[in-house]
């Protein structure tokens, strides 16, 4: 398996344009999670998916974040409009089970998306 | 609410050992993580402990957990200039989500 893939790996926008970051998760594993990493905040889950469907959303800063999952391969984080306040690197993860509820179910992250919103 | 601990730099020469320490503060995490995150890349599973166990020991890292005090630590013997990363250490909390601290940068000099 090619491991979670995240596109695009960096992105530059202006303020005020509509960012889409997009992810393909591990084949097979029915859990998704979108977190953002800052130097002030550290790594912050936004939300996760299990089998498609928002779980918990209480990380998304607010109404300009939206994530979907249509499909078991595919999920996307847009942020619009986008502020310079949301430059960060945003990981998508996938797991098999949640972490520490019957295994320890590890968590594979894919390599970022870098985004600067100028 | 859960949170998590650890100092931000630690400095070692090569072939020393690297203790990288981590405070938490839910009792009932199952399961608690230390991940290794290299530069420009994602965090990868490094080693993990159950919470009925004091230590594990693979290979060159031994994780110590001491539930009273709620402190995890991560010592890499012999350290190596391939090691030099963030480490994260991360607690399940009772949801299945997992709880990270700000991590430990690692910095290995020759």
């Amino acid at each position: 398996d090619a491991g979670v893939i995240q596109s695009p790996r960096h992105e530059v926008t202006e303020m005020g344009q509509e960012v889409t970051l997009r992810c393909k998760p591990i084949s097979g594993h029915d859990y998704l999670f979108w977190y953002r990493q800052t130097m002030m905040r550290g790594l912050e889950l936004l939300i996760y998916f299990n089998n498609n469907v928002p779980i918990d959303d209480s990380g998304m800063p607010e109404d300009r974040f939206s994530a979907k999952m249509p499909n078991a391969s595919f999920s996307t984080l847009k942020i619009q409009p986008s502020e310079p306040r949301d430059s960060a690197v945003y990981f998508c993860a996938s797991s098999a089970g949640l972490a520490g509820i019957i295994s320890y179910n590890e968590q594979f992250f894919g390599p970022g998306t870098r985004l600067t919103v100028l | 609410g859960e949170d998590v601990e650890q100092s931000l730099f630690l400095s070692v020469r090569e072939g020393d050992s690297s203790v990288i320490n981590c405070t938490y503060t839910d009792s009932s995490s199952t399961y608690l993580y230390w991940y290794k995150q290299e530069p420009g890349a994602g965090l990868q599973l490094l080693t993990y402990i159950f919470s009925n166990m004091d230590m594990k020991q693979d290979q060159r890292l031994t994780v110590l957990l001491n539930k009273k005090d709620k402190h995890l630590s991560l010592r890499i013997a012999d350290t190596q200039t391939g090691d030099s990363a963030i480490y994260f250490c991360a607690e399940s909390i009772d949801t299945g989500k997992l709880i990270f601290g700000q991590g430990t940068t690692l910095q290995v000099k020759p």
